[in-house]
């Protein structure tokens, strides 16, 4: 059982505005670290996607971007394309179990 | 670049241990971390344990305590993971990554993860 909770699905059409929340609490989200966000391509290892709540590494398109608020983050895809179709988490650091959790995942189909 | 590359698929019978790898190459070894991530069939990502480049000091998940170990070779820049007493619960993709999650760059390169199968 997570402490993160991410919604189970979201979609959207091409070109299209989508985003996934991801709710915590004081100890991790609402904690002095950064969240971070991951994509999982089918078959495929996860990839960085944002750390650090807003940053994006370099080779990650600026339509992805990441925020942070209390204890929720969010991770925005802004011109959705057929090839974000994928699996999407996000991570923190929880200083109350004094270790890293991930997010339920959330699961991105492009209409 | 950097790289991470693990070992095989294992399978193995309840109650047995196993072992995987992770050599890495591109970069100073000992200048990061390295953390375990596993993935059972169908599941969502689980954060296993992590180990300081910086001291070797290890952190482990509540859950795994007593049972997975993180250690490392930096003679060989290889990192590896071993879990005991196996169950069939503990049938996952097992990954590696640079990284300890809550360190402010988060996990920046992963292993094609190692497929451990637990069966009698």
């Amino acid at each position: 059982q997570s402490v993160l909770t991410q919604p189970p699905s979201v979609s959207g059409a091409p070109g299209q505005r989508v985003t996934i929340s991801c709710t915590g609490s004081s100890s991790n989200i609402g904690a002095p670290y950064g969240v971070h966000w991951y994509q999982q391509l089918p078959g495929t290892a996860p990839k960085r996607l944002i750390y650090s709540n807003t940053n994006r590494p370099s080779g990650v398109p600026d339509r992805f971007s990441g925020s942070k608020s209390g204890t929720s983050a969010s991770l925005a895809i802004t011109g959705l394309q057929a090839e974000d179709e994928a699996d999407y988490y996000c991570q923190a650091y929880d200083t109350s179990l004094g270790e890293n959790v991930f997010g339920t995942g959330t699961k991105v189909t492009v209409l | 670049q950097v790289q991470l590359v693990q070992s095989g698929g294992e399978v193995k019978k309840p109650g047995a241990s196993v072992k995987v790898s992770c050599k890495a190459s591109g970069y100073t070894f000992n200048n990061y971390d390295i953390s375990w991530v596993r993935q059972a069939p169908g599941q969502g990502l689980e954060w296993m344990g992590w180990l300081s480049g910086y001291n070797g000091n290890t952190n482990y998940a509540q859950k795994l305590q007593g049972r997975v170990t993180v250690t490392t070779d930096t003679s060989t820049s290889t990192a590896y993971m071993e879990l005991r007493s196996l169950r069939s619960d503990d049938t996952a993709l097992y990954y590696c990554a640079r990284g300890s999650g809550s360190s402010p760059q988060g996990l920046d390169y992963w292993g094609q993860g190692t497929l451990v199968t637990v069966s009698s």
